[in-house]
């Protein structure tokens, strides 16, 4: 089955700590997002790829960057993870940008840091 | 600044009577809108989508209805049944760029 999968599912990084999630498609989708969702909030959009343009939102903090290597994957850099960072991290796929066209998401990475 | 908001966190409703939940957004350049579904442990999932030529969309057990003028979307499910039990998510996208707007979410329980 096509899919957006993301690795790992939970991780624990400690403060100050570099940490990597990953995230890839099967679904050979141009645009890649990555959102970042805490409890009883609204999935907030922190950047996204069309094909290797890359699009940062404009309240996306410096600590985040992203890579995407090829089509099939993507990936969430945080530099110095602070407590505040903690959430589920949501991965998401979109065939075409603009209108009339629904996103694919992963099951997420719940990140801890202590 | 929230552009879509969906003001009601929860909603209980008894299997097989209708569930109605509602959204409402801010932009008026949004012209396309979205419903997701997520159960916990797992990410969002498409369920319906409605295009602002639309005030009406259909598929099965849900329809999703919108009021251009008022800036308004509902998803509509009839009959619910507990399966349908989950957390919504209303989200909206312009022509004019590549962002999904998401509202914060209501949670349906479908009591059997």
């Amino acid at each position: 089955d096509a899919m957006v999968i993301q690795n790992p599912r939970y991780q624990v990084t400690q403060f100050g700590k570099p940490v990597t999630l990953s995230c890839s498609q099967t679904l050979n989708h141009n645009v890649m997002y990555w959102y970042q969702q805490k409890s009883s909030q609204a999935p907030k959009l922190l950047f996204h790829y069309y094909d290797k343009d890359f699009n940062n939102e404009a309240d996306t903090p410096d600590n985040f960057q992203s890579r995407r290597p090829n089509t099939s994957f993507c990936f969430l850099d945080i530099r110095s993870p602070g407590l505040g960072d903690a959430a589920m991290y949501l991965c998401a796929t979109s065939r075409m940008g603009g209108s009339g066209y629904e996103q694919y998401f992963g099951p997420g990475t719940r990140l801890t840091v202590t | 600044d929230q552009q879509v908001k969906q003001n009601s966190p929860s909603l209980s409703v008894q299997e097989g009577r209708i569930s109605i939940l509602n959204c409402d957004y801010t932009n008026s350049m949004f012209d396309y809108f979205l419903w997701y579904k997520k159960y916990p442990a797992e990410g969002p999932t498409f369920l319906i989508s409605i295009s602002s030529i639309k005030d009406k969309n259909e598929d099965g057990r849900f329809t999703v209805f919108l009021n251009k003028s008022a800036k308004h979307l509902s998803l509509h499910i009839v009959p619910s049944q507990p399966g349908d039990s989950a957390v919504y998510f209303c989200a909206a996208s312009a022509d004019t760029g590549n962002q999904f707007y998401f509202g914060t979410g209501t949670s349906l329980t479908v009591i059997p």
